[in-house]
C-alpha cells in the first residue's frame, strides 16, 4: 500500500506571506498531481509533475517533484485570501497493483487573513 | 453533460438502512473511480471501472459496500445497513481512460448516518 504523507494539516498565514506544504512517501510515484478543492465541490485538478526534479509554475503557485519522484512540494508567494482552499496531493502509481490508481496525502486547509 | 454529477448532493439516513449514491460521468469517459472523504481531510479510494467492469474493489471498506456501472456510463455506489462511521462526502471521478493522470471530480454526496 502506497502513502503520501501531506503536512502541515492546517496553515493560517496573513495576507502577503509565502508558505509552502510538503507530501513525502517512500513509494515512487509515475506522477504527482496537486488539487485544490472548495467546501462543497470536488477537487480541482491544479498541476501535474511527471519527470523527476521537474518543476512547474502557475501564477504564485510553484510546484517541484523530488528527484526520486517520492516527494513534492507547493509554495505559494504573497498568499492572497483567495488562496483559502484545502490542497490535496495525489501520486499516480507506477506499476503493479497500484498503477493508474491516485493515492492523495490527508490534505492541507489553508486560510488566508486579510 | 459538461461535467461529472452525482446525486443526491446531500442524504440524511437512519443506521441499518440501505442507500444508493448515482454518478453521471463525463461523456466519452471510459474510466470511473469512487472515493470516501472525511471531513477536511484526503481522499480514500474505494473503487474503479474500466467501461462496466470493476477488475479491483480491494478499497471497497466492507461487503456491505458494492458498486456497479452500466452502459459505460451512470454508476451506483450502494451501501447496505448502513453505520454511523460511514458517514462522509462521497466523490466520484471519471477520466478519459484508466491510467490517464487527470481525473474529473463531482461535487460529492454528503452522506449522514445518524
Amino acid at each position: 500500500t502506497q502513502l503520501l504523507e501531506q503536512s502541515p494539516q492546517f496553515l493560517s498565514i496573513q495576507e502577503g506571506e509565502n508558505l509552502t506544504v510538503y507530501c513525502n512517501s517512500s513509494s515512487v510515484f509515475s506522477s504527482l498531481q496537486w488539487y485544490r478543492q472548495e467546501p462543497g465541490e470536488g477537487p480541482v485538478l491544479l498541476v501535474t509533475v511527471v519527470t523527476g526534479g521537474e518543476v512547474k509554475k502557475l501564477k504564485r503557485l510553484t510546484f517541484q517533484f523530488g528527484d526520486a519522484r517520492k516527494d513534492s512540494s507547493l509554495h505559494i508567494t504573497a498568499a492572497q485570501p483567495g488562496d483559502t482552499g484545502l490542497y490535496l496531493c495525489a501520486g499516480e502509481g507506477a506499476g503493479g497493483t497500484s498503477y493508474g490508481k491516485l493515492t492523495f496525502g490527508q490534505g492541507t486547509i489553508l486560510t488566508v487573513h486579510p | 453533460g459538461a461535467g461529472v454529477s452525482q446525486s443526491p448532493s446531500n442524504k440524511v439516513t437512519e443506521k441499518g438502512k440501505d442507500v444508493e449514491l448515482r454518478c453521471d460521468p463525463i461523456s466519452g469517459h471510459t474510466a470511473l473511480y469512487w472515493y470516501r472523504q472525511s471531513l477536511g481531510q484526503g481522499l480514500e479510494f474505494l473503487i474503479y471501472f474500466q467501461g462496466n467492469s470493476a477488475p479491483d474493489k480491494s478499497g471497497l471498506p466492507s461487503d456491505r459496500f458494492s458498486a456497479e456501472r452500466t452502459g459505460g456510463s451512470v454508476s451506483t455506489l450502494t451501501i447496505q445497513r448502513t453505520q454511523q462511521e460511514d458517514s462522509a462526502v462521497y466523490l466520484c471521478a471519471s477520466s478519459l481512460d484508466f491510467g490517464r493522470p487527470q481525473q474529473f471530480f463531482g461535487p460529492g454526496t454528503r452522506l449522514t448516518v445518524l
